[in-house]
């Protein structure tokens, strides 16, 4: 089993709702990710947060907006989205200090959402 | 510029043979690392080997190993004794750098189908 637990595991939407991905780990990881994966296609970084602060915003547009209440949870929120946003969202955490570890990252089983 | 390069979109493999993923990389760093990734049809990303640019040996775990040509600038994936249940997406994937808001970047992906 994944440490990392994404909720829901399935959603649909239409263009004019607000909803929200949940992203939770237990691992200590002080750095936490969202990936976007559209089918057949590799994982495309989104956004990265390390202690919790903003480090890396891929030019993602606003109707994504992302939120690190704390080390542990990681959210994303959705609004006004379009179609073309559907896809396959992967969260993911990793120890932060370069040389601790591999670097690996650990990931999700990711959210997929459908966008009507 | 392409970063990460995975040419085979496709691969068949006899079950219990051996199968070479290729993967060839682009990057003006000392320091970096390099990641191979599975993801089999349920979504959830699964790592399963590094090798960082300064290792001297090819990594291995269990029944992959990394052949890692750094003048080459390639780091195929060697699975010995393919099973059924290794069919699946493998993505290659490379860390640059060692600053604490590094990216993981991922090459198109392989598509492994091992046959019976």
């Amino acid at each position: 089993d994944t440490e990392v637990t994404q909720t829901p595991k399935h959603l649909v939407m239409g263009m004019t709702n607000k909803k929200s991905l949940k992203c939770e780990q237990h691992m200590g990881h002080r750095a936490m990710y969202w990936y976007k994966q559209k089918a057949k296609k590799p994982p495309e970084l989104m956004f990265v947060y390390s202690y919790e602060k903003l480090s890396i915003n891929e030019s993602v547009p606003s109707r994504f907006s992302p939120e690190c209440p704390n080390s542990s949870l990681l959210n994303l929120h959705l609004h006004a989205l379009q179609p073309e946003d559907s896809a396959l969202y992967l969260c993911a955490s990793s120890h932060r200090l370069a040389g601790l570890n591999t670097g690996e990252l650990f990931f999700g089983e990711g959210s997929r959402l459908t966008v009507l | 510029a392409q970063k990460i390069t995975q040419t085979q979109p496709g691969m068949f493999v006899q079950e219990k043979e051996a199968v070479t993923l290729d993967c060839t990389y682009d990057t003006s760093d000392q320091s970096y690392g390099l990641f191979w990734y599975k993801q089999p049809s349920s979504g959830e990303m699964i790592f399963l080997i590094y090798q960082g640019s300064y290792d001297e040996q090819n990594a291995t775990e269990g029944r992959y190993s990394l052949n890692f040509q750094k003048a080459r600038k390639s780091a195929n994936l060697v699975i010995s004794a393919s099973q059924l249940g290794d069919s699946a997406m493998y993505f290659c994937a490379m860390r640059e750098g060692e600053d604490s808001s590094y990216k993981l970047i991922f090459g198109s992906g392989t598509r492994l189908l091992v046959r019976p």
